[in-house]
C-alpha cells in the first residue's frame, strides 16, 4: 500500500456541487499539506496542518476548506465547485523531527469541474 | 516571501546527451533547496536536496545539482540522460514565515528525451 493515499484519483463534477478529496497516510508524519498543480504554474499551497489542532491557510485557500480528522487523515473540500478549480490536487506529508521539509506526496486527485 | 523561477518550461534532449535544468531562487540568509521529479501519472518524489555543506549535491538516478549562493541558483544536471528520465522536474525552496516552514515550488520544467 502507498504511504500517502488519495481518494478519489479522478472525479468529474458539475459547477456548484460539493466535493471532498480525502488523504490518508501511514508514514506517522505530523505535518500534512494540500497542493494544487496547474500547467505552467507549478504547485501552489492551499492549506497545511502541523498537527491535529493546527490548520493554516496557504497562498490560494479561497474556495477551499480542510479538516484534519486524525493525525493520519486530512481532507480537502470544495463547498461549491467552479470550473477554474479544475486541476490536479496533491496531498503531501512531512515529519518535523527528521524531514527538514522533505515531502512525501500522494499520487494525486484529478478534478474536473464542468 | 520566497520565490523560485525555473527558466525553461520545456527542455528536449537526445538520449545520452547531457542536460541542465535551471533554477533561480530569491535570496535569503539561509536556504534549503530541493529538486523533485514527477513521472507521468505519478506524484512527486524527492530527487535531491541542499541543506548545508558541500555545494555539489548528488541525488538519485545520476542527477546532481550545484548550489551557487552568489548567483542564487540551484541548477540540476545529468551527464547522460535516459528515455526513462522523461518527466517534469520541480525546484523548491523552504520558506519560513512566523515559524511556519513550507516549500515554495517553481513552475516546473518538462524534460523530454528523444531517441
Amino acid at each position: 500500500d502507498a504511504d500517502v493515499t488519495q481518494t478519489p484519483r479522478n472525479r468529474i463534477t458539475k459547477t456548484g456541487k460539493r466535493i471532498m478529496l480525502e488523504c490518508s497516510q501511514t508514514k506517522g508524519h505530523d505535518r500534512m499539506y494540500w497542493y494544487r498543480q496547474d500547467p505552467g504554474l507549478g504547485l501552489r499551497l492551499i492549506y497545511y496542518s502541523f498537527d491535529v489542532k493546527d490548520i493554516n491557510k496557504g497562498e490560494i485557500s479561497d474556495g477551499y476548506s480542510v479538516s484534519r480528522q486524525a493525525q493520519a487523515k486530512f481532507s480537502l473540500s470544495l463547498e461549491s465547485a467552479i470550473p477554474n478549480q479544475t486541476a490536479l490536487y496533491f496531498c503531501a506529508t512531512s515529519d518535523y523531527g527528521t524531514g527538514a521539509n522533505v515531502l512525501t506526496f500522494g499520487a494525486g486527485s484529478r478534478l474536473t469541474v464542468l | 516571501a520566497q520565490s523560485v523561477t525555473q527558466l525553461d518550461s520545456q527542455v528536449p534532449v537526445f538520449e545520452e546527451a547531457p542536460v541542465e535544468l535551471r533554477c533561480n531562487y530569491s535570496s535569503s540568509v539561509s536556504v534549503y533547496l530541493f529538486w523533485y521529479v514527477q513521472y507521468p501519472n505519478q506524484g512527486l518524489q524527492l530527487l535531491l536536496k541542499y541543506l548545508s555543506g558541500s555545494t555539489l549535491v548528488k541525488g538519485i538516478n545520476g542527477f546532481e545539482a550545484e548550489f551557487n549562493k552568489s548567483q542564487t541558483s540551484f541548477h540540476l544536471r545529468k551527464p547522460s540522460v535516459h528515455i526513462s528520465d522523461t518527466a517534469e522536474y520541480f525546484c523548491a525552496v523552504r520558506e519560513s514565515i512566523q515559524g511556519a516552514q513550507k516549500l515554495v515550488f517553481g513552475q516546473g520544467t518538462r524534460l523530454t528525451i528523444n531517441p
